[in-house]
């Protein structure tokens, strides 16, 4: 089973600054895809930014670009320039390709803070 | 592209009753869906996978004739959470993954709120 961490429950960061998000995961597949996803007070989850475990570039998605070390099994997301709006819980999962499920981190809540 | 909703966003009922969530694909075809249960401040944790056509399979621990899922077509999952009581309270979370989509991603709907009084 895949098991993914994330171990910074909460995280602040000043507006237009920078803060990075860890995440590590688990697995015995070869060829997976990770996701980070962003949950807004609304509560509804927005993706935010995916990797494929084949590429070696790391995604970047505006503002948001991750850094994924695949012998580590690490995925990281870096947020740049900050903004109030990203103010949300993040989390990292990762996709199984046997059954399409998403195992999910325990998340990250980032405060921004103007 | 690639919109899911959910209806209704938000429930009350009283215990004993059933509960029908809705969830649709709007502009793309989903084989699969995904139903997840989401405590305040807690990850997501996967209850079943709606396949269209078929029986639901349900994780380890999720009551089958608790919270019935039907995938009657290939943009329409619903769960039926039936004899609610106060425990089934929480944030109920959708998911649809696009048929012909080589990203495997999957879109979440805008969650529904239950209340079990």
């Amino acid at each position: 089973a895949q098991t993914v961490t994330q171990s910074q429950p909460e995280m602040s960061v000043q507006e237009a600054e920078t803060v990075t998000l860890s995440c590590t995961y688990d697995t015995s597949e070869n060829n997976y895809y990770l996701f980070w996803y962003k949950q807004p007070p609304s509560r509804q989850m927005i993706l935010v930014i995916r990797q494929e475990a084949y590429k070696q570039q790391n995604a970047t998605e505006n503002r948001f670009s991750v850094n994924f070390q695949k012998a580590a099994k690490s995925f990281s997301l870096k947020i740049s320039d900050s903004q109030l709006g990203d103010t949300a819980m993040y989390f990292c999962a990762f996709f199984r390709s046997n059954d399409y499920k998403l195992s999910f981190g325990a998340g990250t809540t980032v405060t921004v803070r103007a | 592209g690639a919109v899911v909703s959910q209806h209704p966003s938000r429930v009350i009922c009283k215990s004993g009753t059933s509960v029908k969530i809705e969830c649709r694909s709007l502009d793309f075809q989903a084989t699969t869906m995904f139903w997840y249960r989401q405590f305040p401040k807690q990850s997501l944790m996967l209850m079943a996978t709606s396949n269209e056509g078929s029986k639901a399979t349900y994780e380890q621990g999720v009551e089958k004739d608790k919270f019935l899922i039907n995938h009657a077509s290939l943009t329409l999952s619903t769960l039926t959470v039936t004899s609610a009581h106060p425990e089934d309270s929480s944030f109920y979370i959708c998911s649809a993954r696009e048929a012909k989509s080589s990203t495997d991603t999957q879109y979440f709907g805008p969650g529904t709120r239950l209340t079990v009084l």
